[in-house]
């Protein structure tokens, strides 16, 4: 298994500023995913985050507003950039395991 | 692309009952099925199923994969207040490390 620590747990921001969310993980991992969860959507992967190389995005979301650092095996960080109402959202960082994925604590992000 | 898709989106159901959950897929090159239970905002695994026909069981739910039909369902029995949450499908594929999510299905059980 996998102890994951995110943090901050929640944040109100103002929109147009800059939030960096981290996650530690008590173990070395190859792999973070980053994950946003939209009021009453499911998650939808953000990026992957490789350890010295850059993080690999999905469909939709670009480096520009989402830059990811990976600086070692066990730490990553999201930042959201330039925040509008719309990003609103939970923030999810994940890692697996024996092929289970385990999640940090989340992250409630309230823009206004 | 992957496509998870559950049902129902939603339930509400009185203590004691039993729920039955509904998960399909399509996805080239299955690899795994995953089902998760989020309460508040972190989901915490509850099984991983891989082979067709055997059911995984934990307490009161259990869970079964039909890799012919392309579906999974998750059964909660004597269901308790303290089930009330989102329940999660995730696929993977092999080859790709990550996970496509359904939408979910929140269930709400009553006192």
């Amino acid at each position: 298994s996998a102890v994951i620590s995110q943090k901050p747990s929640r944040d109100i921001c103002q929109r147009g500023t800059s939030l960096t969310i981290q996650c530690q993980v008590d173990s070395q991992v190859t792999m973070m995913f980053w994950y946003r969860q939209q009021p009453g959507q499911s998650l939808t992967l953000i990026a992957t985050a490789n350890q010295g190389s850059e993080a690999t995005y999905e469909s939709g979301f670009v480096i520009d507003k989402f830059p990811i650092s990976r600086p070692n095996l066990t730490f990553s960080t999201l930042t959201v950039s330039n925040m509008s109402p719309e990003d609103s959202s939970i923030y999810l960082c994940s890692v697996k395991a024996a092929s289970e994925a385990f999640f940090g604590q989340g992250t409630r992000l309230t823009v206004v | 692309e992957d496509k998870v898709v559950q049902s129902p989106l939603s339930l509400v159901v009185h203590e004691g009952d039993t729920v039955t959950l509904n998960c399909s897929y399509e996805v080239t090159n299955f690899r795994s099925l995953l089902w998760y239970k989020q309460e508040k905002k972190a989901p915490t695994f509850l099984f991983m199923l891989t082979s067709s026909g055997i059911e995984k069981k934990s307490g009161r739910l259990s869970s079964i994969l039909d890799k012919k039909e392309l579906f999974s369902i998750l059964n909660i029995t004597a269901t308790q207040t303290g089930d009330s949450a989102i329940y999660l499908c995730a696929v993977e594929a092999i080859g790709d490390y990550k996970l496509s999510f359904g939408a979910g299905t929140t269930v709400t059980v009553r006192a």
